[in-house]
């Protein structure tokens, strides 16, 4: 079985410029999120999406985070402008729709310097 | 909110030593707990997970205790091997939500 797929897997910009990040999860798995690794945290949820409708955006920095999941399937994390403290590791991963119980699969993750 | 605390890192042991990470954590309700572990330029596994109280979960080696009294699922492993060496992630999910809310994850070098 084919794991959660990131692209790219690292990524240079400057600030105020864009950039995008895709994830393609697990076959049959309906819920994807989206998260973001600062150095030396644990892993901090940005977006929740279930199909193609979002669950939970709470800690999404709305006004320059922006994501999407055409279809239910792929989805892409955009952030523009770029700030020096985006520089972090972003984790894709999706599961199954079952609550509580269930285990989320993650890609190898994005990561971005913003210099 | 809900939130995971772990024991500081980095933690350094020689090849078989007895292995603690300490994890509790803050929740309403009855929420699961999982450990999570990120060996070197991969990315992140489930390495254990317990769904209610008193339930163990266990997989290579490794064991946790879902203490609803104390707030706690602490890691352990009897003898620990070089191929341990990996980050540790301790992490909830509130009871009837999916997401995942972790603590900041344990270091954990192993010498030979």
């Amino acid at each position: 079985e084919a794991g959660v797929a990131q692209s790219p897997r690292y990524k240079i910009i400057e600030k105020r410029q864009s950039v995008a990040f895709w994830c393609n999860p697990i076959s049959g798995h309906a819920t994807l999120y989206w998260y973001q690794q600062i150095l030396g945290q644990g892993p901090k949820l940005l977006i929740q999406f279930q199909n193609n409708g979002v669950v939970d955006d709470s800690q999404l920095p709305k006004d320059r985070f922006s994501a999407e999941r055409l279809k239910g399937v792929d989805s892409t994390l955009k952030i523009q402008p770029a700030k020096l403290e985006d520089s972090a590791v972003y984790l894709c991963a999706s599961s199954l729709v079952q609550l509580g119980n269930t285990e989320a699969f993650f890609g190898q993750g994005t990561r971005l310097t913003v210099v | 909110g809900d939130s995971v605390t772990q024991m500081e890192g980095p933690v350094t042991l020689s090849e078989e030593a007895f292995l603690t990470i300490n994890c509790t954590y803050t929740a309403t309700g009855y929420p699961s707990l999982f450990w999570y572990v990120q060996y070197p330029g991969e990315g992140l596994q489930l390495l254990l997970k317990a769904t209610k109280a008193d339930d163990k979960g266990s997989n290579k080696g490794f064991e946790a205790t879902y203490r609803k009294e104390t707030t706690s699922f602490h890691l352990e492993k009897g003898s620990v091997q070089v191929s341990d060496s990996a980050v540790y992630f301790c992490a909830l999910s509130a009871q009837g939500a999916q997401k995942l809310v972790f603590g900041q994850g344990t270091r954990l070098t192993i010498n030979p």
